[in-house]
This record gives structure tokens, C-alpha cells and sequence, in this order.
């Protein structure tokens, strides 16, 4: 158990709907990635946020977003979903910018 | 741009038959190269960071070896449960996101 949990476990929903995934990080943890894994693409990094703040950005798309809380969940927020959204999104947290500790996952399914 | 390729993509083992996972990548100043272990469906399992060229490490039946070019991931008469894919990542100096390669997957058969 890396610490991380992320919620749903599993989400299956139709294209054009938007659905929230929920991240916790390790305690003390001020960093919060998140990463796409497809079966062809590998994992994927999206976007990273430091203690709220947007930190970098990867090959996210404009109809995604994220952001950080004060008590530093976050949360991946995608809209106007597509069948290619279909994958496994990550969740993973950081204490120094060093190794990062990764959630459980969350299996979206679009159909 | 960096880059990770990891090789082969399938490996096959009898159980007690050692062999060696490939990394090899470009980056423009590597800070670290990580290896994670990923169970199918599972979230990928933080195995080992090295920092610098000669720099090794060792957990159980594992040792992760670092060249200026490559990684090795050494695995010494494996078993069974250590069937997985293993994971390769590269970050560069800034703090930058890591960037995965696609992973080799391991069976090692009893």
C-alpha cells in the first residue's frame, strides 16, 4: 500500500458525459501527479500540481482539467468524453520532487 | 526531447533462470531513473532511484545498475511472483515530470 488512494476504483460512462476522479496523497506529500495509462501509449504524464498550485503540464487535453485543494486532494476533472478516454488514470504524490508513490488507479470506461 | 526505451518488451523465464531488463534513454541532464514494478490493473510499485553513472542497487532478487546511456535491472534466479511488468522512468534536472518507457513484461514460469 503506496499511501495514495484514489476513488472511483472503476467508472463506466457514455461518451459526451464529464466525470470527477478523486486523488489523496501521502501524508506530508505537497506534490500531485497525474498520468493516462492506454494500452499503446504507456503511462502518460498530465499535469502536476505543488501544494495548489499548477506546477507543469504534459499532453492534457483542453477538455481535462485538475486542480488542488487547500487539504492537497485533487481532483482530474474530463468532459466531453470520447470512446479514446477509455484507460487507466493514475494518481501519484511526491515529498521532495523525488520519488513518486503511486494511487491505485481509477479504470474509466467510456462507452 | 526526452526519451526511454526499454527492451525487450516480453521476457519469458523458467523459474531460477537469471536475466536482465534494458533501459536505454536520453535526457538532457538526468536527475534520477526509477524503476517501478506495475501488477496488472494495480498502480506501478516504486522499486529502486539512481542518481549518478556506477550507482547500484539491490532489493531482494533485484539490482538496478545505471550507465550514462542505460539501465539495467538485473533479476537473479527469479520466481514466480515476480512475473509483472517492469517500468523504467527518466527526470531531468528541474524538476521536470517523468517519463516512462513502455515497460518489459516478465513471466517467469515454475
Amino acid at each position: 500500500d503506496s499511501g495514495v488512494t484514489q476513488t472511483p476504483k472503476h467508472l463506466i460512462t457514455a461518451t459526451g458525459q464529464r466525470v470527477t476522479l478523486r486523488c489523496s496523497p501521502r501524508s506530508g506529500d505537497l506534490s500531485v501527479y497525474w498520468y493516462q495509462q492506454s494500452l499503446d501509449q504507456g503511462l502518460q504524464f498530465l499535469i502536476q500540481y505543488y501544494n495548489g498550485e499548477e506546477r507543469a503540464k504534459g499532453n492534457i487535453l483542453e477538455r481535462f482539467s485538475a486542480q488542488q485543494f487547500p487539504d492537497l486532494h485533487s481532483e482530474l476533472n474530463l468532459s466531453s468524453l470520447e470512446l479514446g478516454d477509455s484507460a487507466l488514470y493514475f494518481c501519484a504524490s511526491s515529498r521532495n520532487a523525488n520519488e513518486q508513490f503511486f494511487g491505485p488507479g481509477t479504470r474509466l470506461t467510456v462507452l | 526531447e526526452d526519451q526511454v526505451t526499454q527492451s525487450p518488451e516480453a521476457l519469458r523465464l523458467q523459474e531460477g533462470e537469471s536475466s536482465s531488463l534494458n533501459c536505454s534513454y536520453t535526457v538532457s541532464g538526468l536527475r534520477g531513473l526509477f524503476w517501478y514494478r506495475q501488477d496488472p490493473g494495480k498502480g506501478p510499485e516504486f522499486l529502486f532511484t539512481l542518481y549518478s553513472a556506477g550507482e547500484e542497487k539491490e532489493k531482494e532478487r533485484l539490482k538496478a545498475t545505471l550507465t550514462k546511456k542505460e539501465s539495467f535491472l538485473h533479476i537473479t534466479a527469479p520466481k514466480p511472483e515476480d512475473s509483472a511488468t517492469y517500468l523504467c522512468a527518466v527526470q531531468a534536472q528541474g524538476n521536470t515530470p517523468l517519463v516512462f518507457g513502455k515497460g518489459t513484461r516478465l513471466s517467469v514460469i515454475a
